[in-house]
């Protein structure tokens, strides 16, 4: 089965500065790569998601970037906000399949003011 | 509002009791699901259903059960035999074919504590 390793689990930021996540995957047959934004409280949103065929994407502050030989996508946010503080989850699964998605293990993002 | 509501927030359990956590869906999705939340870990899929009268064990099934007898109804029962149960739990809803394509829309979550 998939497995998606998350680093860091844990990441300070000051306003204004960029915070970026990592995850890797190891199913070489994974072609989409979602992320999930969870505030304290609440149920996880997605806030982006690519899929294999390209390897970029971007929505205004976030940006996602997949590199299929390595296995590795990242999320990317500039000009971070206090409002960016949560818990980041990247995710992998296989268009089409029945396989779900495999979540990592999620970065708790702290954008100090 | 369409949404995903779970209840209760905040569930207390003796060691032995089986307990239900009630998720409803407004949102006309086939699909639902629940998940375990537990810190550092991740969130662990127990079971999903993607239409009613019929549901998946996910990774983590043991000691937990289901029902889908309505469209907009997915209760989770934690039994017994659930070895840890303490944990966060998060119900979803997809429109078929996701979320392996789109957007899983998740509750606000149940916190259960066993004492």
């Amino acid at each position: 089965g998939e497995n998606v390793e998350q680093h860091p689990s844990t990441l300070s930021v000051q306003e204004g500065d960029s915070a970026v996540i990592k995850c890797t995957y190891s199913d070489s047959a994974s072609n989409y790569f979602p992320w999930y934004k969870q505030e304290l409280g609440k149920g996880p949103q997605l806030i982006i998601d690519i899929r294999s065929n390209v390897g970029e994407k971007k929505d205004q502050r976030i940006a996602v970037t997949l590199n299929k030989t390595a296995k590795h996508f990242s999320l990317h946010i500039t000009e971070t906000q206090p409002e960016d503080s949560a818990v980041y989850f990247c995710a992998a699964s296989i268009v089409g399949s029945a396989r779900q998605l495999t979540f990592g293990s999620g970065t708790q993002l702290t954008v100090l003011p | 509002d369409g949404g995903i509501t779970q209840s209760p927030k905040y569930l207390f359990r003796k060691e032995g009791q089986n307990v239900t956590l009630s998720c409803e869906q407004n949102l006309n999705h086939d699909a639902m699901y629940w998940y375990r939340q537990d810190p550092g870990q991740g969130l662990r899929l127990i079971y999903y259903s993607q239409i009613v009268n019929d549901f998946q064990k996910g990774d983590i099934a043991e000691g937990y059960s289901v029902s889908r007898e309505k469209k907009e109804s997915f209760p989770l029962t934690v039994t017994s035999a659930q070895k840890n149960p303490t944990a966060f739990y998060l119900c979803a809803s997809s429109v078929l074919g996701a979320p392996n394509t789109g957007e899983l829309f998740f509750g606000e979550g149940s916190r259960l504590t066993v004492l």
